[in-house]
């Protein structure tokens, strides 16, 4: 059974930077392409990055392009989500998913909280 | 940009009942990119319908969607208790990117 585990979420201040991981077992991992899809406080979700199953090509939502850099290690199983600059704005829970079926995600992981506050 | 439109945002019923969940496109998409997720607070979301009508693995048959063009729905014929979540539709667009409605909160009445 696929199984992905977050973790590097925690408190950072505006401006700051974290990074996340994803971690996965039970599947293929280089064979499916990932994403990352958070959930701020009271709202919806929201999709911010995805890449490929080579990690040859990544995609980024508007709100978080040229600050947050998306990247996979098949080596390792483990996908990551670099956060720069990150604002107030940018907190929430976030959520790896995997797509074993193009393009839908039947695979998420809990989620790791990221709180960015003075 | 496509802007996607779920109505009612919470919907008050009783285990047993139907639950009918709109999702509106502001733009005609293609069925074979939308879907419906389900989501529990402190869980992660699940995957219920895919192509628009297709259930994913494991998921009841209660759950069906339907729908194409600009509107989507999708129907729990009769509610478990264990179904009152939030409901999202998401749409796989050009970019590539991914959107989704703003939820549907299914509550017991």
């Amino acid at each position: 059974e696929v199984q992905l585990l977050e973790s590097g979420g925690g408190l950072v201040q505006p401006g700051g930077s974290l990074r996340l991981s994803c971690a996965d077992s039970g599947f293929t991992f280089s064979s499916h392409a990932m994403s990352w899809v958070r959930q701020a406080p009271g709202k919806g979700l929201e999709w911010v990055s995805g890449i490929g199953g080579s990690g040859d090509s990544t995609y980024y939502a508007d709100s978080v392009k040229g600050r947050f850099t998306i990247s996979r290690d098949n080596s390792k199983n483990t996908l990551y989500l670099q956060m720069n600059s990150l604002r107030a704005e940018d907190t929430a829970v976030y959520f790896c998913a995997a797509s074993t079926t193009w393009p839908y995600f039947q695979h998420w992981g809990q989620g790791t909280l990221v709180t960015v506050s003075s | 940009e496509i802007v996607l439109t779920q109505s009612p945002g919470t919907l008050s019923l009783s285990p047993g009942e139907r639950a009918t969940l709109s999702c509106r496109a502001s733009q005609s998409v293609s069925s074979s990119y939308l879907a419906w997720y389900q989501h529990k607070p402190g869980q992660a979301p699940r995957l219920l319908i895919y192509g628009a009508s297709t259930r994913a693995t494991g998921i009841p048959d209660r759950f069906s969607g339907s729908g194409s063009g600009t509107d989507f729905t999708l129907t729990i014929s009769r509610l478990e208790p264990e179904d009152f979540a939030v409901y999202y539709c998401q749409h796989y667009g050009t970019s590539p990117t991914w959107t989704f409605g703003q939820g549907t909160k299914v509550e017991i009445k």
